[in-house]
């Protein structure tokens, strides 16, 4: 089944140590998203990738970066976490002009 | 910018009853609206969508939910809630000229309880 795949599913990381999240998609869609999602809280959009453009949302801290090596793969670099930084963090895809977003499961960062 | 209003943070229905959960949308231009529920620690599922159209719009799971530009509302009914569909529920609305292309704006989401 095509899909949105989010690894790992649990993350656990010291306060300060860089950590990479992934996401994969198997839909081929050109859009691909990174929300963060704290606990009792909405999800909020970091930045997405339209192809290889970026788009970061003004409010996106620096230290949360993105990398997408090809149209499958997105990855969510957080260089320095910090304690607030402990979240779900979701990934989702569209094809621009659909308007749908497709979510994967998400990862749950712990900072310890 | 565009924002999501859910005014009930918690709702308790008993199985078998109706159900409504209200969303409240401010958006300059024609909103592109999404239902989505999240089970705990899961990730998101899209219920249902409004672009155009018809202004009532059917989801999966026997939910709809009708846009009502005049109230700016999108709320979200169902007619006879099941044990399993406790979960929380999220409004969201589209932002830029792609509809929801260019990244979702949430409500905060109301929390579903079923009661036996």
């Amino acid at each position: 089944d095509a899909m949105v795949i989010q690894n790992p599913r649990y993350q656990v990381t010291q306060f300060g140590k860089p950590v990479t999240l992934s996401c994969s998609q198997t839909l081929n869609h050109n859009v691909m998203y990174w929300y963060q999602q704290k606990s009792s809280q909405a999800p909020k959009l970091l930045f997405h990738y339209y192809d290889k453009d970026f788009n970061n949302e003004a409010d996106t801290p620096d230290n949360f970066q993105s990398r997408r090596p090809n149209t499958s793969f997105c990855f969510l670099d957080i260089r320095s976490p910090g304690l607030g930084d402990a979240a779900m963090y979701l990934c989702a895809t569209s094809w621009r002009g659909s308007e749908t977003q497709y979510f994967g499961p998400g990862t749950r960062l712990l900072v310890l | 910018a565009q924002s999501v209003t859910q005014p009930d943070i918690h709702i308790t229905v008993s199985e078998g009853a109706s159900l409504e959960l209200r969303c409240n949308y401010s958006y300059g231009a024609t909103p592109y609206l999404f239902w989505y529920v999240q089970s705990p620690g899961q990730g998101l599922q899209l219920l249902l969508k409004y672009f155009s159209g018809d202004t009532l719009v059917q989801g999966i799971k026997g939910f709809e939910a009708e846009f009502k530009r005049s109230q700016s509302s999108f709320n979200l009914r169902k007619p006879s809630v099941h044990w399993s569909d406790a979960a929380e529920y999220f409004c969201a609305v589209g932002a830029g000229s792609g509809g929801g292309a260019d990244g979702l704006t949430f409500g905060k989401g109301t929390h579903l309880i079923i009661q036996p």
